[in-house]
């Protein structure tokens, strides 16, 4: 079935320091994947996205490529801020799913400043 | 464009009772979605519309739940009787037609429901 694990949080790093929460997932077909973000008290925003293998997708300093050969969608930064803090999901849709994201349990990120 | 908007964004109410929640998409979006946020659980969808039809609603927990949109301006979720499981951050999202292969979905701020 689909899936999407993600690295276990929380996470707490000082600023500037490098960013990597790993995701995993399981789709039939060719599925896109997503990197979603929640700030406290707000609702989930579109962080990044890639559709096809080998995209990479990339917005406000935060990276990840699309990995097919080990279904991975990892999400990184070179160096985070205070502002950075947030609970992040990893999702996609697969092919044959219509409209369904699958969301992963979503990790916890503390920067200290 | 406002975004989605949701009401209320706080609900305290006992159990027993009567809860709807309400979402406004964002307009000219043809999909509706709903979703449910718990420690426990994580992000569940329960149900999506398109154009305002029910597509997918086998995330509904149980009968007590119901959803309807009456047009495409605005969608509710009603729990009846509310029960304290079911004390959650209810979120609405909202997604253009088009936009193959992917289809970015717009969340709206969330409504948190407390059940005592």
């Amino acid at each position: 079935g689909n899936s999407v694990t993600q690295m276990e949080g929380p996470v707490t790093l000082s600023e500037e320091a490098f960013l990597t929460i790993n995701c995993t997932y399981t789709a039939t077909g060719y599925p896109s994947l997503f990197w979603y973000v929640q700030y406290p008290g707000e609702g989930l925003q579109l962080l990044l996205k890639a559709t096809k293998a080998d995209d990479k997708g990339s917005n406000k300093g935060f990276e990840a490529t699309y990995r097919k050969e080990t279904t991975s969608f990892h999400l990184e930064k070179g160096s985070v801020q205070v502002s950075d803090s947030a609970v992040y999901f990893c999702a996609h849709i697969s092919s044959g799913s219509a409209r369904q994201l699958t969301f992963g349990s979503g990790t916890q990120l503390t920067v200290l400043p | 464009d406002a975004g989605v908007i949701q009401s209320p964004r706080h609900e305290v109410t006992e159990m027993g009772q009567e809860v709807t929640l309400r979402c406004k998409p964002i307009s000219g979006h043809d999909y509706l979605f709903w979703y449910r946020q718990t420690m426990m659980r994580g992000l569940e969808l329960l149900i999506y519309f398109n154009n305002n039809v029910p597509i997918d609603d086998s995330g509904m927990p149980e009968d007590r739940f119901s959803a309807k949109m009456p047009n495409a301006s605005f969608s509710t979720l009603k729990i009846q009787p509310s029960e304290p499981r079911d004390s959650a951050v209810y979120f609405c999202a909202s997604s253009q037609e088009g936009g193959i292969p992917y289809y970015e979905q717009y969340f709206g701020p969330g409504t948190r429901l407390t059940v005592t």
